[in-house]
């Protein structure tokens, strides 16, 4: 089945411990993204790839970090979590013309 | 800058017809797509349109005017389960051929 698969789906953490969002895609996607959603803000853009070793920060990358060292995997870290991070996470495939595929997301916390 | 209006929210009877009205102003166009959201899941892929014109596909029908920057999604025999959000994204025709997203339609579906 093509899917994105991204984990964990919920995660409680606390200030400053460094934590990774893992996402995985079997559609042979050249294009990969991470979105954050919160309440009245919508859909926002964190990181994206366009292939592999090919990284650049989308409009909020502020505290994230990404790396692209195989075609499949995109994953997100956040070295030193803080609260304003507490949010709703998207990862997202794509081949060049077609809409995105969105994996389960992950609901984070940080206290 | 880049820009693309929804309405915030709306409500229609089940077995209704519903219509989701999106405008949009950005600096390049590469096609507009639909996604449907339920709460607290990820988006999943509704339509796509890239040439002016009714795109239908069962019950949802999309569609598109380029010259006037508008779209719509129509959502006929309505039924509990769309009760949802709907998002509203242009493809930019950059290289990174971005997606920019509206902040979504939540629809509710009444009895």
């Amino acid at each position: 089945e093509a899917q994105v698969t991204q984990n964990p789906r919920y995660l409680i953490t606390v200030t400053g411990k460094k934590l990774t969002v893992t996402c995985s895609q079997n559609m042979n996607h050249e294009y990969m993204s991470w979105y954050r959603q919160d309440p009245g803000l919508g859909l926002r853009q964190i990181y994206y790839s366009m292939n592999v070793e090919v990284t650049d920060k989308g409009d909020v990358p502020e505290g994230y970090k990404v790396s692209r060292k195989e075609k499949r995997n995109f994953p997100l870290i956040l070295e030193s979590p803080s609260p304003n991070q507490t949010s709703l996470y998207f990862c997202a495939s794509r081949s060049a013309n077609y809409g995105y595929t969105f994996g389960s997301g992950t609901r984070l916390t940080v206290v | 800058g880049q820009n693309i209006d929804q309405p915030t929210e709306m409500t229609a009877t089940e077995g209704a017809i519903v219509q989701i009205n999106c405008t949009y102003q950005t600096s390049g166009f590469n096609g507009l797509f639909w996604y449907q959201q339920h709460a607290g899941e990820a988006p999943t892929f509704l339509s796509y349109n890239v040439l002016d014109g009714l795109e239908e596909k069962g019950r949802f029908s999309s569609f598109l005017s380029r010259s006037k920057g508008y779209s719509y999604l129509l959502l006929k025999e309505l039924q509990m389960k769309d009760s949802a959000s709907y998002l509203c994204a242009v493809r930019d025709a950059g290289n990174n051929r971005k997606l920019i997203w509206g902040l979504g339609t939540s629809l509710a579906v009444n009895p």
